[in-house]
């Protein structure tokens, strides 16, 4: 079964840094696009990062250059590293695989699975 | 840069009923890059439609999706108590995602 499991959130006091875990399980991350998608308090989702499989990485004008997204293929995982946080990144973030083509081998690119989120607060 | 505006912002329904859900691209998009996905408190988002009218595995036949140039529709035939959530639309290109702002249905 794949899975997406993140972890890593917590409180944190604006200007200070946290780093997000995305531990997979059932496909490797290594071979796929990934994204970090996040999620506001009562508010809608909001893309924030993709890494595709060949560790090219593009962000969300919001983050760049605050935020780096990189993967360590030995161990499966993605990961999301936040430096000088603010108050509006307070979020619940979730990791997601895209998933290209479809079956039939038509490029249909989608967000197929997602993990279970992890809450960032930032706060003083 | 691309906006989806969905349409309408909550929408206030029976079980049984139908639903119909509108989402406007800014500019002309494929409707290969078009997705929704189902949003229930609590819960990450999950899958729906893809490709704009492709149904994702496990996915009811209730719910479908279509498009008519910048314009693309989820449909839910006939409303079941589990459908009442948040909808986001989604567009993949350019090496980034956008999303909608969503739409709330609810029980009425």
């Amino acid at each position: 079964e794949l899975q997406l499991v993140e972890s890593g959130g917590g409180l944190v006091q604006p200007g200070g840094s946290l780093r997000l875990s995305c531990a997979s399980s059932g496909f490797t991350v290594s071979d796929n696009y990934m994204s970090w998608v996040r999620q506001s308090p009562g508010k809608g989702l909001d893309w924030v990062s993709l890494i595709y499989s060949g560790g090219s990485t593009y962000y969300a004008d919001s983050v760049k250059g605050r935020f780096t997204a990189s993967k360590d293929n030995s161990k499966n995982t993605l990961y999301l590293q936040l430096n000088s946080l603010r108050t509006e990144d307070t979020a619940i973030y979730y990791c997601a695989r895209v998933l290209l083509y479809d079956r039939s081998g038509f490029y249909y690119p989608h967000l197929d699975y997602w993990g279970q989120g992890t809450l960032v607060a930032v706060s003083s | 840069e691309l906006v989806l505006t969905q349409s309408p912002g909550s929408l206030s329904l029976s079980p049984g009923e139908r639903a119909t859900l509108s989402c406007r691209a800014s500019q002309s998009v494929s409707s290969a890059y078009v997705a929704w996905y189902q949003q229930k408190p609590g819960q990450a988002p999950r899958l729906l439609i893809y490709g704009a009218s492709s149904r994702a595995t496990g996915i009811p036949d209730r719910f479908s999706g279509s498009e008519s140039g910048t314009d693309f529709t989820l449909a839910i035939s006939r409303l079941e108590p589990e459908d009442f959530a948040v909808y986001y639309c989604q567009h993949y290109g350019n090496s980034r995602i956008t999303f909608g702002r969503g739409t709330r249905l609810e029980m009425k």
